[in-house]
């Protein structure tokens, strides 16, 4: 099974920042990697696949990066509503696994 | 527009079988583009895929719910259903079915959470 690392696993930081989140495969993944946002109550929400293709409605402060075993999301200048939890996913086998999670709070 | 909604009880007792349905709208099960799956969230922790059908009727599963699990379609209904046999506490989680796109999975019901308890 191909384990997903995130970290941090809590960020705090506001409004206007830039913020990277870093996401580390136990094998190579080649760019099988997506990313996720997630609020309280809700599905995830796609935003970013093949590691840095941004998804369709996604706003451009959004980009990942990285191949390999290692990947970053960055948002260029947070927003009130990024405040939430941010999963990555990698697809390069048959299985699918997700991070443990990067919850971005207010600080 | 695309719409996956989920059903099915939310109180299991132990050692039953779960069972759930996903109706979809707006897209096919029969399409040849797209896994359609299965993930649960246990509550404060992260999504675990459980599996998925593709239209010809292939499954694959986690490997650590395999020996418990199955996905079936009825293509007729535009549905796709769970079944989690031999449920115990640790299958407390919300359900989401979605749809994998072979590059994110990029729609997902709204969820439903299935308490597995006496």
């Amino acid at each position: 099974d191909i384990q997903m690392t995130q970290s941090p696993s809590t960020l705090s930081a506001s409004v206007g920042d830039r913020v990277t989140i870093t996401c580390r495969a136990s094998q190579n993944i080649n760019i099988w990697l997506a990313w996720y946002q997630q609020k309280p109550g809700k599905a995830p929400n796609l935003l970013i696949y093949k590691a840095s293709t941004l998804e369709s409605g996604v706003p451009s402060r959004f980009s990942g990066s990285g191949s390999g075993t290692e990947f970053t999301l960055t948002i260029s200048s947070l927003q009130p509503g990024d405040f939430a939890t941010y999963y990555c996913q990698q697809y390069n086998t048959y299985s699918r696994t997700f991070g443990q999670g990067t919850k971005v709070e207010i600080k | 527009q695309v719409q996956l909604q989920e059903s099915g009880p939310g109180l299991v007792k132990p050692s039953e079988t779960l069972s759930l349905t996903c109706r979809v709208s707006g897209a096919s099960v029969s399409s040849g583009n797209y896994y359609w799956s299965w993930i649960r969230q246990p509550p404060g922790e992260r999504p675990e895929w459980i599996g998925y059908i593709f239209y010809t009727g292939s499954t694959n599963y986690n490997p650590s719910l395999e020996s418990r699990v199955s996905i079936s379609a009825d293509k007729s209904k535009n549905q796709f259903s769970l079944r989690v046999r031999s449920v115990t506490a640790t299958d407390t989680a919300v359900y989401f079915c979605a749809r994998d796109a072979l590059d994110g999975i990029d729609y997902w019901g709204q969820g439903t959470l299935v308490t597995v308890s006496s």
